[in-house]
């Protein structure tokens, strides 16, 4: 079984744009969480879409967003992007719902703003 | 903040069990004890997780005390490709669904040597 898709692997951005990350789950979960990476904080908890509907979101400023499609698919948007949002972005997938089943990640995109 | 503590290094011998500690003293009823690993530029690879007794899977086992305030990760015969953080997480399972939201700690840098 394929394991979590996310692309694309690397992307360099400058101060001001925005990006759009995508991410496929692993097929038949409909759970999909969002995660960053900086040497500096860690890995750290952005959101998580079940069923297209946001479950949960930590604490991120409102430049972030992200949604979940019908095939379960998402994407993660980050507009007017600052130097301090390099980071490795991770998503990770689960069965969802009522289950307590182990969330996989994928191999995160690196974002470099510069 | 998280809920887990663990020492932030550890070698390991070749071919010898590897044994990771971790601390949760202050863990609920209704959290399980996952663990995953990080290999550089990769995303976190579940390994085990479990709730109150002893688990073991492909990958490792998973030892938890009678009091569930601490727990060990083992590895029964590390090699070189082993060598990862490895983080040990508490994350909330209800009969509506585990939360997605892991908080990551520091984890543990377990280097394998050859």
């Amino acid at each position: 079984k394929a394991g979590v898709t996310q692309t694309p692997r690397y992307l360099i951005k400058t101060r001001g744009q925005q990006v759009t990350l995508s991410c496929s789950p692993i097929s038949g979960h409909r759970s999909v969480s969002w995660y960053q990476q900086t040497p500096g904080q860690g890995l750290q908890f952005l959101f998580e879409y079940f069923s297209e509907t946001q479950r949960n979101k930590g604490n991120f400023p409102g430049r972030f967003s992200g949604r979940q499609f019908s095939n379960s698919r998402s994407e993660m948007n980050v507009s007017t992007l600052e130097l301090g949002d390099s980071a490795l972005y991770l998503c990770a997938s689960s069965l969802g719902g009522a289950t307590n089943s182990p969330l996989h990640f994928g191999n995160g995109t690196r974002l470099t703003v510069t | 903040d998280a809920k887990t503590t663990q020492p932030p290094s550890m070698d390991c011998a070749e071919g010898r069990a590897a044994n990771l500690p971790c601390n949760h003293s202050t863990i609920s009823g209704n959290e399980y004890v996952y663990w995953y690993r990080q290999i550089h530029s990769q995303g976190p690879q579940y390994i085990i997780h479990g709730l109150k007794n002893n688990e073991t899977n492909e990958m490792a086992s998973l030892i938890i005390t009678e009091d569930r305030k601490s727990s060990t990760l083992i590895l029964p015969h590390a090699t070189l490709r082993d060598t990862a953080v490895y983080y040990c997480i508490v994350r909330v399972a209800t009969y509506g669904g585990a939360t997605n939201k892991l908080i990551f700690g520091t984890g543990t840098l377990l280097a394998v040597q050859p």
